[in-house]
Order: structure tokens, then sequence, then C-alpha cells
């Protein structure tokens, strides 16, 4: 079955620091990977995708992520952390042969980020 | 500009009590879905279609209908709704460049 995990409900980071969320995946196949980002009372943004190519991805926001195919991990990552970025971060996967074009989720990620 | 509407926001309602969730898409997609959202469990899939009058289930469809007569509308259906369908819901269209999602309708259901 395909699945992503996060394994970190949340976390925290001092203003200025480097940050890291965890993602791993299962899926069958070269999987299509997403990074979303949802702040308090708003919808889900886009944030970044790794379809093929290079394994690291850059995004919006200063934000970017490593593809591993062998940890199967796509773990996003900011060099300086800002108060700003504190929100839930969701990793998704589209299986290439996933009938619908279906994302699944991970469970959120909740990043506080403290001055 | 390139958007996914949702209406309403807020909904508050009673068990037992018909309503409807609206969607609209401007961008041409031919694919569009419906998600909840649900702390701990990240987003699930309700419902999906992949054009007119093609819909299918996702992982969470029990409770749940939708619609696709026409391209850009795809609403979600509660015919009678209990607590345990109280979330944040997200509709999205996919098209070439990715996934765009509506900004959530919280519903709560007493």
């Amino acid at each position: 079955a395909q699945s992503v995990a996060q394994p970190e409900d949340q976390v925290n980071v001092a203003e200025g620091n480097p940050l890291t969320v965890k993602c791993t995946y299962s899926v069958s196949g070269n999987p299509y990977l997403f990074w979303y980002v949802q702040y308090p009372n708003r919808g889900l943004q886009f944030l970044l995708k790794y379809i093929t190519g290079d394994n690291l991805v850059k995004g919006s926001y200063g934000f970017e992520a490593e593809f591993n195919k062998s940890q199967t991990s796509f773990h996003l990552k900011k060099p300086s952390a800002l108060v700003s970025d504190s929100a839930l971060y969701f990793c998704a996967v589209r299986g290439l042969y996933n009938q619908g074009g279906k994302l699944i989720f991970g469970q959120g990620t909740e990043l506080s980020v403290k001055p | 500009e390139a958007q996914v509407t949702q209406n309403p926001r807020y909904l508050i309602t009673v068990t037992g009590k018909k309503l409807t969730v609206t969607c609209s898409q401007n961008m041409n997609h031919e694919y569009m879905s419906w998600y909840r959202q649900d702390p701990g469990l990240g987003l699930r899939q309700i419902y999906y279609s992949m054009n007119v009058e093609v819909t299918d289930k996702g992982d969470v469809p029990e409770g749940y209908k939708v619609s696709r007569k026409e391209k850009r509308n795809f609403p979600l259906i509660l015919e009678s709704p209990s607590p345990n369908q109280t979330s944040l819901y997200f509709c999205a269209s996919q098209g070439e460049l990715g996934y765009t999602f509506g900004s959530g309708t919280r519903l709560t259901v007493v």
C-alpha cells in the first residue's frame, strides 16, 4: 500500500537556525512528491515538488527538499528559519500509476519557530 | 487568477440536516477531488472526478455524495450529516502543473 509518514508531530526551531521537516514514503515505482504548507485558518499552499531530475528541489519562501531514493525520503529544509515559517507542513505523494491521481498525505508536522 | 473557490468557509449544522459545500474552478481542469483534514490523520480523499459525469470513491466516501454535471463545479453533498463528519474540507483541482486547493470549509455537525 502507498503511504507517507511524517515521523514528527512537532518541530521546534530557533529563528535563524536551519530547519528540517522529515518525510518518508512508500510507493511502487518512481513517485511524484510534494510539500504543502498550511498557515492558520488558511488553505494549502504549494511549496515544491519532485517529479524527476535533480534530487535537490528548490521551492517557495526559501525552502528546499532533498529526494533520496535509497532511503525513500523527501525531507524539507531551510537554511535559516523565520518566525513567519511557523505553520503546519504536509508531505504528499502521488504514485505514477495511482488511479485518479490521488494525493496521499502524511499526517502533518507543526513547525514552531521561536524568536 | 487561477483559483478554486469553496463555499461556505464555515458552517455549523445539526445532525441529519442535508447540506452542500460548493466548489468551483476556473482552470478548465478535468480532474477534481475532495479531501477532509483531521488532526493526526493528514488529508484523506473522499471522492474524485476525472471528468464530467465521471466520479469515483476515494478512501473515506461513506456519508458523502458528489456530482459533476459541468466541468467547473464539483459540489460535496452530505445527505444526513453526523458529528463524525465534523472536519476541515478541501476541494482540489488538478492540472498539468499540479494541484490547486480551495481555502477550505470548516464544518461542525452538532
